[in-house]
């Protein structure tokens, strides 16, 4: 079971690119990486998920080197509404097995004006 | 419907009780999962089914927890002689196909036991 790691906080201001990074050394051949966004009072939301390199969407990029063991997710000119906790999961798309679904206890992003 | 769905929001009862949280996932969603949320910390894993069966559910934390999904879409999340360290906020969500794809969350219920 791949275990990430992430900045508990982090602050920024608005119009500002922010890049958050995980760590995921053990990450496995089959395993994918996968962002969530959570506001308060909210469930969490799909952002983005990635193999291996680049993966752009029209919320955010996902940068993934070559060796995997970490991932940065990049969320451009940031807003006040981007205040969020941000979550970076590991894992097989393939996997039967729920317990593997884990969320740590993300990063919380605090856009400032 | 539009998106997972989950009832009550609120939910206020005596230590002792019983409880159930219902949850309604998106149509067609065979996948569907039971979290619980404290305040500051990341959504902990409770159960996962795959249509009617839980295909896991190591992360219930003792039998006082069941949980059901007897026709593969709605689900109940059963707790029995509720105790003051069950208050938290229980999210479902529910996804096309296994863990490690996109999920969807609902708002959740908040559960306070007093």
């Amino acid at each position: 079971l791949a275990k990430t790691t992430q900045p508990i906080s982090m602050d920024s201001y608005e119009g500002q690119e922010v890049n958050i990074t995980c760590s995921h050394n053990n990450i496995a051949t089959n395993d994918y990486i996968t962002w969530y966004q959570q506001f308060p009072s909210q469930g969490p939301r799909f952002i983005i998920q990635g193999y291996k390199t680049k993966v752009t969407n029209e919320v955010a990029s996902l940068f993934i080197p070559a060796d995997r063991k970490s991932s940065t997710l990049s969320l451009p000119r940031v807003s006040l509404s981007d205040t969020a906790v941000y979550y970076c999961l590991v894992g097989d798309i393939r996997d039967n097995y729920g317990q593997n679904f884990v969320f740590g206890p993300g990063t919380r992003l605090s856009v400032l004006p | 419907g539009a998106g997972v769905s989950q009832t009550p929001s609120n939910k206020v009862t005596e230590k002792g009780k019983y409880v159930e949280l219902r949850c309604d996932p998106i149509s067609g969603h065979t996948a569907l999962y039971w979290y619980r949320q404290s305040l500051g910390q990341g959504p902990e894993f409770l159960i996962y089914f795959q249509g009617t069966g839980a295909a896991d559910d190591s992360g219930l934390p003792n039998d006082r927890f069941f949980a059901v999904r007897p026709e593969g879409s709605v689900s109940t999340l059963k707790i029995q002689r509720t105790e003051r360290g069950d208050s938290a906020v229980y999210l479902c969500a529910s996804s096309h196909q296994g863990p490690h794809t996109e999920a969807f969350f609902g708002q959740g219920t908040r559960l306070t036991v007093v």
